[in-house]
């Protein structure tokens, strides 16, 4: 079984703060992790993903994360917030099985960034 | 221009009149998914599809149906909808890797 939690579902940040999105994961075997971000009335887009190698991983809009497999997280980070970052955040994690791409999500964080 | 595509985009129907929302895909991809998106609750998997004809139930099956007849399309079917199915409800693909690529959702209303 797996799981993910995302602390705090809603997160305000001033325009050119970092941000900061918490995710926790729990998985049987060793996870394969996404960040996606949805924007307003959009669907689903990956940010960066987290499969296997180097555990700081590098997305799109300079959005990074990192794996830490003895903390069970895979925080997400953006040095400086634009007010176009304002979105939903999810964290996913994955287990390959003979199940297939079973993407467990968690509860999402609202994003708003404050001129 | 590779996508995923849902019809309709917004729907309000009333409880128990049969409805299908379909979902088709230009990637050629083997993975295809169901999922409903709820304040609060992320997204949950309804049904999922390794290939043609080959379908499984995910975390919140009850209710819905899928049938993957070709492997491009892979339609939801809620026969008696019900309230407590208005919800956001996005369908997604891909090959192996897990990296799914998502519709642009279609919003449900049960009257």
């Amino acid at each position: 079984a797996q799981s993910v939690t995302q602390l705090g579902s809603h997160v305000s940040v001033s325009e050119g703060a970092l941000v900061l999105l918490r995710c926790n994961y729990s998985s049987s075997v060793p996870p394969y992790l996404f960040w996606y971000v949805q924007y307003p009335n959009q669907g689903l887009q990956l940010l960066l993903k987290y499969t296997t190698g180097a555990t700081l991983v590098k997305g799109i809009n300079g959005f990074e994360a990192e794996f830490k497999k003895s903390e069970t997280s895979f925080h997400l980070t953006k040095p400086s917030a634009h007010m176009s970052d304002a979105a939903e955040y999810f964290c996913a994690v994955s287990a390959y099985n003979n199940a297939g791409n079973m993407l467990t999500f968690g509860g999402g964080t609202r994003l708003m960034v404050k001129p | 221009e590779a996508q995923v595509t849902q019809n309709p985009r917004y729907l309000i129907t009333v409880t128990g009149k049969k409805l299908t929302v379909t979902c088709s895909q230009n990637m050629n991809h083997e993975y295809m998914s169901w999922y409903r998106q709820d304040p609060g609750l992320g997204l949950r998997q309804i049904y999922y599809s390794m290939n043609v004809e080959v379908t499984d139930k995910g975390d919140v099956p009850e209710g819905y149906k899928v049938s993957r007849k070709e492997k491009r399309n892979f339609p939801l079917i809620l026969e008696s909808p019900s309230p407590n199915q208005t919800s956001l409800y996005f369908c997604a693909s891909s090959f192996s890797t897990s990296v799914q690529y998502f519709g642009p959702g279609t919003r449900l209303t049960v009257t």
